[in-house]
């Protein structure tokens, strides 16, 4: 079957740096995506990765490892509106979205 | 600014009603979706369709049925609606290959 697993929660401090795994076993691969999505709200788009390294976009970075099924996305210098959760979803290989089913990251003071 | 729009934010239903979900996005893209999303249990999709009068289920496309009459447009139809039904249900768009773009949401609630 298909699956992609990440934490449930994770809690992390104004100011700090934290790290959102995402593992998966899909059947093929095209793309990685990452999503926030606030309490209440639809998810936005983050970031895309397909092949292997980092990309950087401000504050946030994605990294993608396709021979281990590994992702990460990566939040520096957190912000209390940073507390959302975080969808990873990998696209396989009949280009459907597999969705993992979120972190919930809160950011403490 | 591109869009999708669902045409009700919460609603509150009855058990046995037809209820109808509906989602216009205005990017004229191929391929739109129907979620739905509950607590622990992430994004799950209902039914998706890749061109007009086109619809493919999803993984979870019971009690529910959808129309695409046009491009631009993707409904939703709960045939009777039932408590279990209760969710957040989102709309997706995308074009091709790439990212989905989402609509706001609509919570239902069936009583």
């Amino acid at each position: 079957g298909q699956n992609i697993d990440q934490p449930t929660e994770m809690t992390a401090t104004e100011g700090a740096i934290v790290q959102i795994n995402c593992t998966y076993q899909t059947s093929g691969f095209n793309g990685l995506f990452w999503y926030q999505q606030h309490a209440g709200e639809a998810p936005t788009f983050l970031s895309y990765n397909v092949l292997d390294g980092l990309e950087e976009k401000g504050r946030f970075s994605s990294f993608l490892s396709r021979s281990k099924g590994y992702s990460y996305l990566l939040l520096k210098e957190l912000q209390m509106k940073d507390s959302a959760s975080y969808l990873c979803a990998v696209t396989d290989s009949n280009y459907q979205l597999i969705w993992g089913a979120g972190t919930k990251l809160i950011i403490k003071p | 600014d591109v869009k999708v729009t669902q045409s009700s934010r919460y609603l509150v239903k009855r058990t046995g009603e037809k209820v109808f979900l509906e989602c216009v996005q205005d990017m004229d893209h191929e391929n739109m979706f129907w979620y739905r999303q509950d607590p622990g249990l992430g994004l799950r999709l209902i039914y998706f369709s890749y061109d007009v009068k086109m619809k493919e289920k999803g993984d979870i496309p019971e009690g529910y049925s959808v129309s695409r009459e046009k491009k631009e447009r993707f409904s939703l139809i709960l045939e009777s609606a039932s408590t279990n039904q209760t969710s957040m249900y989102l709309c997706a768009s995308s074009r091709a290959r790439y990212g989905y773009t989402f609509g706001s949401g609509t919570r239902l609630t069936v009583v």
